[in-house]
């Protein structure tokens, strides 16, 4: 069956530590993925897209991996910050149409 | 400029009532998105249109649950005889048209079923 897996626990870090988040997918063959930030009560808001021909994109302190051959995303957020505290949930597109398709996403605690 | 907006926030309704809720993407999406988000959970896709075509409506649970977009715009899901299970946030989302543009969400709407 198709999966798509995050950390299921919380993760707690540090303040000016990097926070690593995987995304691991089974049975799925994405042309991109997409990270996306949720706030408690908000809607996710994009962060970045990597395609499947792209092993690695940066964006500030925003890093994100994308191995095919293991099916599984690396996002990494260095320095960080309790601002950087949230949802982070991972989307796969690809030959099924426009729509995404999302994992549970991981709760990020950043501690000061 | 004004993002994605849904109305209404919060819907409270009775078991069996018919509920209509509505979405109002960023002028311009080609693209229009339903999913449905429940509590610790990535939101989960119900339909999407392009322009005011219905281009997948896979993820629609029953035949209780339609969605339209007439002009291309505006967008209503309608969920007929509603049930408790249907309880959940709504969400709406637009985007420019291509596979890889970024989706923009809504707000959601809290629709609860008693």
């Amino acid at each position: 069956s198709q999966k798509i897996e995050q950390n299921s626990e919380a993760l707690n870090i540090q303040e000016g530590k990097t926070a690593t988040l995987t995304c691991n997918y089974t049975n799925y063959s994405p042309a991109y993925l997409q990270w996306y930030r949720q706030d408690p009560g908000r809607g996710p808001v994009f962060l970045l897209l990597i395609r499947e021909n792209e092993k690695e994109k940066r964006k500030e302190r925003l890093k994100v991996t994308f191995d095919t051959t293991l099916k599984q995303s690396l996002f990494h957020i260095t320095a960080s910050q309790p601002a950087d505290s949230a949802t982070y949930l991972c989307a796969l597109a690809g030959g099924w149409g426009n729509k995404l398709v999302f994992g549970a996403g991981t709760i990020l605690r950043v501690k000061s | 400029g004004a993002g994605v907006s849904q109305s209404p926030r919060y819907k409270v309704t009775k078991r069996g009532q018919d509920v209509a809720l509505r979405c109002d993407p960023i002028s311009g999406h080609v693209s229009l998105y339903w999913y449905r988000q429940a509590l610790g959970q990535g939101p989960e896709f119900l339909t999407y249109f392009n322009y005011e075509a219905q281009q997948d409506k896979s993820g629609l649970p029953n035949d209780r649950f339609s969605a339209e977009r007439p002009e291309g715009s505006i967008s209503t899901l309608t969920i007929q005889r509603t049930e408790q299970r249907d309880s959940a946030m709504y969400r709406c989302a637009s985007s420019l048209g291509q596979q890889s543009d970024t989706q923009y969400f809504g707000p959601g709407t809290r629709l609860t079923v008693l």
